[in-house]
């Protein structure tokens, strides 16, 4: 079993919709956690932390839930910009052991 | 600001040669990562240097892969002999981490990578 894993998609979704993925985790040890987002050909870019209370930053809310070892997000009102792909970042242990997720594909159709 | 810089953007060889990728971090990040990333598929860390140590090369393949960061800025990993399962896009990234042993996580900047294709 991969340590974190994601439904690859391609998740197509008109828009103005919402739009929520979930990423599994398998380490009970995993301290942090993040959304990362990868356009076509490009490099990821930090897109918010999870944090253990839940976070928004306008259209994007995070979660998580510990108990059942996944990490959400949820896009709402997606607008064509939001097509990429989405990686889930988990890390653990004292030097933060780095593990990402393969991603969530995203397409936002007009 | 500037980014972190790789070279080369492309890199074509033919298996069995040698190659070798550059990349310099944000000034005054002291922790550099390479990741390899396969086409569908989520960055996977080869090594991570916090300054010029090497903490994590459990993922390196350490037959053929090789990778320095001799003054804990500038960085080159290199493979030799390249083979064909190598063709895959290099990321470099850095963070600037704080806390003994790195026990925090700070956001990884990456590069725009190298993509290697090995015929």
């Amino acid at each position: 079993r991969k340590e974190v894993e994601q439904d690859p998609g391609p998740f197509n979704v008109p828009e103005g919709a919402t739009v929520a993925f979930n990423c599994t985790y398998s380490n009970s040890a995993s301290q942090s956690f993040f959304w990362y987002r990868q356009d076509c050909r490009k490099e990821p870019k930090l897109l918010m932390s999870v944090y253990s209370s839940g976070n928004e930053d306008g259209r994007f809310t995070a979660q998580l839930n510990r108990a059942s070892q996944y990490i959400s997000l949820l896009i709402r009102d997606s607008k064509l910009s939001d097509s990429a792909t989405y990686l889930c970042v988990v890390t653990r242990g004292g030097y933060q052991k780095v593990t990402f997720g393969t991603g969530t594909k995203l397409q936002v159709i007009p | 600001e500037a980014g972190v810089v790789q070279s080369p953007r492309y890199k074509i060889i033919e298996k069995k040669q040698p190659v070798a990728f550059w990349c310099n971090p944000i000034s005054g990040h002291n922790t550099l990562y390479w990741y390899l990333q396969n086409l569908g598929q989520g960055p996977e860390l080869l090594i991570r240097y916090e300054n010029e140590e090497a903490v994590d090369d459990s993922q390196l393949p350490k037959d053929r892969f090789s990778a320095e960061r001799l003054k804990g800025v500038d960085s080159t990993l290199k493979i030799q002999p390249a083979e064909l399962g190598d063709s895959a896009v290099y990321l470099c990234a850095s963070s600037l981490e704080s806390g003994t042993g790195g026990s925090s996580y700070n956001e990884q900047f990456f590069g725009p990578g190298t993509r290697l294709t090995v015929l």
